[in-house]
C-alpha cells in the first residue's frame, strides 16, 4: 500500500518566517503533487514534480522533489497571512485517483 | 468555464437514514473521482469513473457505499443506512483522462455530511 506521511501536521507562524513542510514515502512515486485548501473549498493544485531532484519555483513557495522520487518538500520564505491554509501533497495510484498525506494546517498571523 | 459543482452543500441526516450526493463534473471530462475527507484522516480515495468504463470500486469502504454516473456527466454517490462514522466531507474531482499520467484533477467544494 503506497502512504505518504506529512509533517508537521500542524504550523503557526508569525508573518515574515520562512516554513518548511515534509511530504515522504517508502513507496516511489513517478509524480507528486501539491494542493492548498481553504476551508469550504476543494484542494487547488499548486504544482506536480515528475523528475528526481526536481526543484520548482511558485514566487515564494519553493518544491523539491527527491533523488528517489520517495519524497518532497515545500519551503515557503517571508510567509504572509494569505498563506494559511491546509496544504497536501498527494502522489498517483495506479488508477489516476490520487493517494493524500493527511496535510499541514499552516496558520501565519500578522 | 464553470467548475466541478456539488449539491447539497451542506447535509445533516439521522443514523440509518440514506443518503444521495451530487457531482457535476467539468463539461468533457471523462473521468471522475470521488474522495471522503474526514477529519484528522486527510482526503481518502473512493471510487472512479473513466467515460463508460466499469468503475472502479477499491476504495468504497463497505456495501453501504455505492456510485453512478449516469450518461458519463453526472454522478451520484449514495451511502445507505448511514453510521455516524460516515460524517465527513465528501469531495469530487473530474479531469480529462485518468491513469497514473492523467490530466489534473479539478475539485468541487464538496459536500459536509453530518450524521446524527
Amino acid at each position: 500500500t503506497q502512504l505518504l506521511e506529512q509533517s508537521p501536521q500542524f504550523l503557526s507562524i508569525q508573518e515574515g518566517e520562512n516554513l518548511t513542510v515534509y511530504c515522504n514515502s517508502s513507496s516511489v512515486f513517478s509524480s507528486l503533487q501539491w494542493y492548498r485548501q481553504e476551508p469550504g473549498e476543494g484542494p487547488v493544485l499548486l504544482v506536480t514534480v515528475v523528475t528526481g531532484g526536481e526543484v520548482k519555483k511558485l514566487k515564494r513557495l519553493t518544491f523539491q522533489f527527491g533523488d528517489a522520487r520517495k519524497d518532497s518538500s515545500l519551503h515557503i520564505t517571508a510567509a504572509q497571512p494569505g498563506d494559511t491554509g491546509l496544504y497536501l501533497c498527494a502522489g498517483r495510484g495506479s488508477q489516476g485517483n490520487l493517494i493524500f498525506g493527511k496535510g499541514t494546517k499552516l496558520s501565519v498571523k500578522p | 468555464g464553470a467548475g466541478v459543482s456539488q449539491s447539497p452543500s451542506n447535509k445533516v441526516t439521522e443514523k440509518g437514514k440514506d443518503v444521495e450526493l451530487r457531482c457535476d463534473p467539468i463539461s468533457g471530462h471523462t473521468a471522475l473521482y470521488w474522495y471522503r475527507q474526514s477529519l484528522g484522516q486527510g482526503l481518502e480515495f473512493l471510487i472512479y469513473f473513466q467515460g463508460n468504463s466499469a468503475p472502479d470500486k477499491s476504495g468504497l469502504p463497505s456495501d453501504r457505499f455505492s456510485a453512478e454516473r449516469t450518461g458519463g456527466s453526472v454522478s451520484t454517490l449514495t451511502i445507505q443506512r448511514t453510521q455516524q462514522e460516515d460524517s465527513a466531507v465528501y469531495l469530487c474531482a473530474s479531469s480529462r483522462s485518468s491513469g497514473p499520467n492523467g490530466n489534473e484533477q479539478f475539485f468541487g467544494p464538496g459536500t459536509r455530511l453530518t450524521v446524527l
